[in-house]
């Protein structure tokens, strides 16, 4: 079955970094792009943007593009986050999501979520 | 971008009420090309990672309950749950699955009495 599996809670300091993984299993990796999607702890959900893992080209959301870096390990069938000089509005639960199929292009397959916190 | 607005923010319904959640977009859903509207709705237990419910508004996820029902098109969409249970406890989310960059509403809470 399929399955998105990311790794653990971060706590980190402003200006840190920090990189998240999510690993992928079920299916063919580089067959479905991987998107990544931002809850601040009791509020709604925004998308961050998504990675092509047949070529690796990331496209980010306005409000995430400078500090934020999506990569692969294709080898691995691992996606990445990356956040550089966290603030403390980073804090958040991080999702990385999976379309349903090819041409459907809603989010069935999610991870299980990265809690990162920033705090002095 | 697709403003999503969702409404309300919360509710409160005893066990086998029926709720109504409601999701505006700022433009339409509706695709001219096939006649599909790309809106999607989800469920988030507490502690949880969110669960698809629904997709291109009216079409129920395999596994999902049949008293979860959305409808709706163009720029107006609706969830409704009928008989609540006591699971349902959750936020729910619509999102445009229409154009890039995706977009949620803000999510409505439902609390069970």
């Amino acid at each position: 079955q399929i399955q998105l599996v990311q790794s653990g809670p971060e706590l980190k300091k402003p200006g840190e970094s920090v990189k998240i993984s999510c690993k992928a299993s079920g299916y063919t990796f580089t067959d479905y792009a991987m998107h990544w999607v931002k809850q601040v702890p009791g509020k709604g959900l925004k998308w961050m943007g998504w990675i092509n893992t047949y070529t690796g080209k990331p496209t980010y959301a306005d409000d995430f593009k400078g500090r934020f870096v999506f990569s692969l390990e294709a080898s691995a069938s691992t996606a990445n986050l990356q956040i550089s000089n966290l603030k403390n509005e980073d804090t958040a639960n991080v999702f990385c999501a999976r379309f349903a199929g090819s041409r459907r292009n809603w989010f069935a397959y999610w991870g299980q979520g990265t809690l990162v916190t920033v705090s002095s | 971008d697709i403003v999503m607005t969702q409404s309300p923010s919360s509710l409160a319904v005893s066990a086998g009420e029926t709720v109504t959640i409601n999701c505006k977009s700022s433009q339409s859903l509706l695709s001219s090309g096939n006649q599909k509207n790309y809106l999607a709705w989800y469920q988030q237990k507490p502690g949880q990672s969110p669960k698809l419910l629904i997709y291109l508004a009216s079409t129920r996820e395999s596994g999902v309950p049949d008293r979860f029902i959305g409808s709706g098109s163009g720029t107006d969409f609706t969830l409704t749950i009928s008989s609540v249970q006591a699971e349902d406890l959750a936020d729910y989310y619509c999102q445009q699955h229409y154009s890039y960059p995706f977009t949620f509403g803000s999510g409505t809470k439902l609390e069970i009495k």
